[in-house]
């Protein structure tokens, strides 16, 4: 089935650096990747939907120039957190649009999640 | 704006017990909808989908069937393991194409031997 390969699974950084997490499709080619943002014990909050060769759709809140999106081919796609604060210490997924074959319609795959600590 | 309401938890039951979290959502048109489950510290997991009306998805020993007219999709099993422990997420994908996911709250199952 379809897998979509995240990295880091966790990373701890100094206040004010930059951190990279990386999503892969591994079998198929996600047109569309979202990302997410998951407090502790809450629900999954849509940060932004990037599309392949165009630039990311940024959820209302959230600060494109603080989380740059990268979604540079059909199998990679990028988070930067930039200049990090520890209040930016989250859980964040990927997830990719799968389309199944024979019809049967499409679901989401995701990332198997970083957690960023800052510090 | 589209919207999926869960059942508030913890739910904590004894092995082989019957298990109902409750889900309702709000949309307009003709939404997909889908239960995910969390393990601690991991990513989710699709459990099962429903496409349209009348749909029952199943997996694992899971059901949840689309009501339209209740406008539910509440995820049963008939008895559960220690190790369905976890966090469960309603989910759907609005008929407007712009391939959002919107959550629920998430529930927490814990299941005790």
């Amino acid at each position: 089935g379809a897998v979509v390969s995240q990295h880091p699974s966790r990373v701890i950084c100094k206040s004010g650096t930059s951190v990279k997490i990386e999503c892969r499709s591994l079998d198929f080619q996600a047109t569309t990747m979202f990302w997410y943002r998951q407090f502790p014990k809450q629900s999954l909050m849509l940060m932004a939907t990037s599309n392949e060769g165009s630039k990311a759709t940024y959820e209302q809140g959230v600060e494109k120039d603080k989380f740059l999106i990268n979604h540079a081919s059909l199998t990679l796609s990028t988070l930067t957190v930039t200049s990090a604060h520890p209040e930016d210490s989250s859980f964040y997924i990927c997830s990719a649009r799968t389309y199944w074959t024979g019809g049967r319609g499409y679901g989401y795959t995701f990332g198997s999640g970083t957690r960023l600590t800052v510090v | 704006g589209d919207s999926v309401t869960q059942m508030e938890g913890p739910v904590t039951l004894s092995e082989e017990a019957f298990l109902t979290i409750n889900c309702t959502y709000t949309a307009t048109g003709y939404p997909s909808l889908f239960w995910y489950v969390q393990y601690p510290g991991e990513g989710l997991q699709l459990l099962l989908k429903a496409t349209k009306a009348d749909d029952k998805g199943s997996n694992k020993g899971f059901e949840a069937t689309y009501r339209k007219e209740t406008t539910s999709f509440h995820l049963e099993k008939g008895s559960v393991q220690v190790s369905d422990s976890a966090v469960y997420f309603c989910a759907l994908s609005g008929s407007s194409n712009t391939g959002k996911l919107i959550f629920g709250q998430g529930t927490t199952l814990q299941v005790k031997p």
